[in-house]
């Protein structure tokens, strides 16, 4: 069945470095690949996403990429910061009439003052 | 524009017993999904309901059923509680009417089941 795997389970970065968290998914007709931030205590938000048209979107120190051939994606955070210390989920979202979104196991981001 | 609201936001219950949990909307927006949370298994999915139809059902016992009114608002509701039902529920609304679409989650219906 669909799949998506996300690695790593646990990163910590020094501030200011960056961090980079992979997915790869099993669905090659997925189309839609949203990641979510989620905060201690609070529930997930919608941080970028990337459709399967575009190759790579950029918005502020985040960004993401996607390699459609290999069948994975990457969510880059340059400079980070403290509030970036969270859960961040990755999914796969196939457009159908019965989609169906999967979600990556999380990556809890801690980063180091 | 209001958000996502989920009822109740914590919930006790022993096995056996049944539950049903309600979710609101974002006012317009008719796709509601529902996640299980747990902190082994990440985000869970559900099922989705699409104007008052099941669109889509993950991998979850009979146990787990849900339903969507005409305003959108849906519920779930888990019969037969196993201890392993012990969660954080969440749902998701979109507008989903052309393309996919941000999810907004609710705040999460925490269940304990004793």
């Amino acid at each position: 069945g669909e799949n998506v795997e996300q690695h790593p389970s646990t990163l910590s970065v020094q501030e200011g470095d960056s961090a980079v968290i992979k997915c790869t998914y099993s669905d090659s007709a997925s189309n839609y690949f949203p990641w979510y931030k989620q905060e201690l205590g609070k529930r997930p938000q919608l941080i970028i996403d990337i459709r399967s048209n575009v190759g790579e979107k950029k918005d502020q120190r985040i960004a993401v990429t996607l390699n459609k051939t290999a069948k994975h994606f990457s969510l880059h955070i340059t400079e980070t910061q403290p509030e970036d210390s969270a859960v961040y989920f990755c999914a796969a979202h196939k457009y159908s009439s019965a989609s169906k979104i999967i979600f990556g196991s999380g990556t809890r981001l801690s980063i180091r003052p | 524009k209001a958000g996502v609201t989920q009822t109740p936001r914590y919930l006790i219950k022993t096995r056996g017993q049944q539950v049903t949990l309600s979710c609101s909307p974002i006012s317009g927006h008719r796709s509601v999904s529902w996640y299980q949370q747990t902190p082994g298994q990440g985000l869970q999915f559900l099922f989705e309901y699409f104007s008052e139809t099941q669109r889509n059902k993950g991998n979850f016992p009979g146990r787990f059923s849900g339903r969507q009114f005409s305003n959108s608002r849906s519920e779930m509701n888990v019969s037969t509680l196993e201890l392993g039902d012990s969660a954080l529920y969440l749902c998701a609304s979109s507008l989903e009417e052309v393309a996919l679409d941000e999810q907004f989650f609710g705040p999460g219906t925490r269940l304990t089941v004793l």
